[in-house]
């Protein structure tokens, strides 16, 4: 059955740097969302993505947030500048239709750590 | 604005007994709602989704849910657990749109 693969599993990074969150959603699916879980706390919608452009951004998802589909089948969350508050799993999801009439297939996450 | 409540942070139970994750819901609009699992180091599973069908859901692996709009509930059940079933359950809700909102989550615990 195919399946959302996500890198790294889990990533290590200095206060103030860049990262890339990478994921491979599956091959026919045509919207795509990042969500993030802090620790002990709930899973936090943070973009929806469709057609190549951004469809809905939480409160959460500010300037320092980009996503983008750069070669049609990586789909990758961009992080410009990190803070400690960013530690927490990131979770790339896929749909071939809208969330409410298809079901999202969820990867396994990268566990995010800012030092 | 739309939420989940999640009663219970940790649902311990016997091996072969009733599995009850309470979840109570608060939506402006007739909800879609909706319960996923996750394994440990595995991504978010979804068992069942409510999308003002039938107001009983039945699932994967035998849970089932049913919609009380009078109670804004919307609990996960079922009728005999199993050592497998250990997990963590979250409850979601969605108003019509793209995005889905989650509850903290419930960890059950099977007991042998």
């Amino acid at each position: 059955e195919p399946e959302v693969t996500q890198t790294p599993s889990h990533q290590v990074t200095q206060m103030g740097q860049e990262v890339i969150l990478r994921c491979v959603p599956i091959s026919n699916h045509l919207y795509f969302y990042w969500y993030r879980q802090i620790l002990g706390q709930k899973v936090e919608f943070l973009v929806s993505f469709y057609n190549n452009e951004i469809s809905e951004k939480s409160e959460i998802f500010d300037d320092q947030f980009s996503v983008e589909r750069p070669d049609g089948s990586n789909f990758t969350l961009k992080i410009r500048s990190t803070k400690l508050e960013d530690s927490a799993m990131y979770f790339c999801a896929g749909t071939r239709g809208r969330p409410i009439t298809d079901t999202q297939y969820f990867g396994p996450g990268t566990r995010l750590t800012v030092l | 604005a739309q939420s989940v409540t999640q009663l219970g942070s940790h649902v311990s139970v016997s091996e072969g007994a009733l599995v009850l994750l309470r979840c109570n819901y608060s939506s402006s609009v007739p909800p879609y709602l909706f319960w996923y699992v996750q394994y440990p180091n595995q991504g978010l599973q979804l068992l069942l989704k409510y999308t003002s069908a039938a107001t009983l859901v039945k699932g994967i692996n035998g849970f089932e849910a049913e919609f009380k709009k009078s109670e804004t509930s919307f609990h996960l059940t079922k009728p005999s657990a199993h050592m497998s079933d250990a997990a963590e359950y979250f409850c979601a809700v969605s108003n019509r749109d793209d995005k889905i909102i989650f509850g903290k989550g419930t960890r059950l615990h099977i007991l042998p």
